[in-house]
This record gives C-alpha cells, sequence and structure tokens, in this order.
C-alpha cells in the first residue's frame, strides 16, 4: 500500500535558519504528493504539491519541496525560517480509492515545528 | 468561496454516549471526506464520499460509527456508543471530483472529548 514517513515528529530551528522537513514515500507508480501545514486552532491548508513535470515545486510562505525519485523523497525546505511559521507540517499522498476512479490522500504522521527567537 | 464548514466546534460526552458531527462541503464538490486526528499523529481517513455513494469505508469501525450523505452535499458522522479511544479531532474535507492532482479543502474540525 502507498503511504509516506514524516523523519522527525518534532523539528526546532532558529529564526532565520533552513527549515528542513523530512517525507518519504512508497509508491510503485509516479506519486502525487503534498505538503499541508496546520496552524494552531486551524484547519489544514495546502503548502504545495506534486504531481508531474518540474521536480522542484515552490508553495506560499517561502517553502518549496524537491520530488526525488531515486531517493523516493518529498523533503520540505524554506532558506530562512520565520517564527509564524511554527506550526505542524504533513506530508500525504493521494492513491486511488478502490475502484472508483476517484483518490484519498494518506498522510504521514507528521512533524511540528518551533521557532526558536 | 464559502469553505467547508463544520459544527459543532467542540463536543465533550461520556462514554457509551452518542454523538454527532455535521458537515457541509464547498459548492459543487463531489466528492466528501471524514478524518479522525487523534493528538499527536496525523489525520486518518474514515470514510470517502463520491456524490452520496460510499467509496471507501475501510477504515470505519462500522460497529459503532456511521456516516450518510443522503442528498450529495452535506454529510453527517454518527458515533454510537462513544469509546474513550474516540477522543480526536473529526475534519470533513472535500475536493471538487476526486482527482489525484485536486487540492484538498478542510474545514476546521470537530474537537470530541470522550469521558
Amino acid at each position: 500500500a502507498q503511504s509516506v514517513t514524516q523523519l522527525g515528529s518534532h523539528v526546532s530551528v532558529s529564526e532565520g535558519a533552513l527549515v528542513l522537513l523530512r517525507c518519504n514515500y512508497s509508491s510503485s507508480v509516479p506519486p502525487y504528493l503534498f505538503w499541508y501545514v496546520q496552524y494552531p486552532n486551524q484547519g489544514l491548508q495546502l503548502l504545495l504539491k506534486y504531481t508531474t513535470g518540474a521536480t522542484l515545486v515552490k508553495g506560499i510562505n517561502g517553502f518549496e519541496a524537491e520530488f526525488k525519485k531515486s531517493e523516493t523523497s518529498f523533503h520540505l525546505t524554506k532558506p530562512s525560517a520565520h517564527m509564524s511559521d511554527a506550526a505542524e507540517y504533513f506530508c500525504a499522498v493521494s492513491v486511488l480509492a478502490n475502484t472508483s476512479g476517484t483518490y484519498k490522500y494518506i498522510f504521514g504522521t507528521g512533524t511540528r515545528l518551533k521557532v526558536l527567537a | 468561496e464559502a469553505g467547508v464548514a463544520q459544527s459543532p466546534r467542540y463536543k465533550i460526552i461520556e462514554k457509551r454516549q452518542s454523538v454527532a458531527f455535521w458537515c457541509n462541503p464547498i459548492s459543487g464538490h463531489a466528492t466528501l471526506y471524514w478524518y479522525q486526528q487523534i493528538l499527536g499523529q496525523g489525520p486518518k481517513l474514515l470514510i470517502q464520499f463520491q456524490n452520496n455513494g460510499v467509496v471507501d469505508d475501510s477504515q470505519l469501525p462500522k460497529d459503532r460509527f456511521s456516516a450518510e450523505r443522503l442528498k450529495g452535499v452535506d454529510s453527517t458522522l454518527k458515533i454510537q456508543p462513544a469509546k474513550l479511544e474516540d477522543s480526536a479531532v473529526y475534519l470533513c474535507a472535500s475536493r471538487r471530483r476526486g482527482q489525484a492532482n485536486e487540492k484538498l479543502f478542510f474545514g476546521s474540525g470537530t474537537q470530541l472529548s470522550v469521558l
């Protein structure tokens, strides 16, 4: 079954430092991959997605992710962390839901990012 | 456009009681999902609807959970009877057609505490 694995349930970085959140996927076919962010007391919102084409994907708030097929990875990065980036980040893969022809999301366990002043 | 609406926002019940959650997806979205998010974990899919039909309910504990989307628009999720381990945030999400690369829109969730 297709799935995603997020390494590190908690990551702390200093303000201005590089943010790196790791996600590896398992898929026998080219996957559709997503990163979602959940700010405190808010719903999940899409940061970025990879479907086909360019392997470096740019998202909102300065985040980007690179799809690396050879490493089965889709790590999320941001060059310089801001205090407002403190949130929980989820990697997800879109997979076929049974034989319906529609798709469902499978989410990773999440990484809580803490930004230190 | 209006977002995914969920109610109530919070619910506290005692074990063995029943509870129901309501979701109104974005207008025109055929695909609706209910997810369970336990504290410290990622969202886990409970059930997926395409219009008013169930597409995937493989992880729904059918002895106590039920869900419906009778007219292919809003949906209700029910738990009867509730257990302590059902304490979680229940998220409703929707997308236009359920295709692979479509963005998923989430509601704010219902936080359930079972005492």
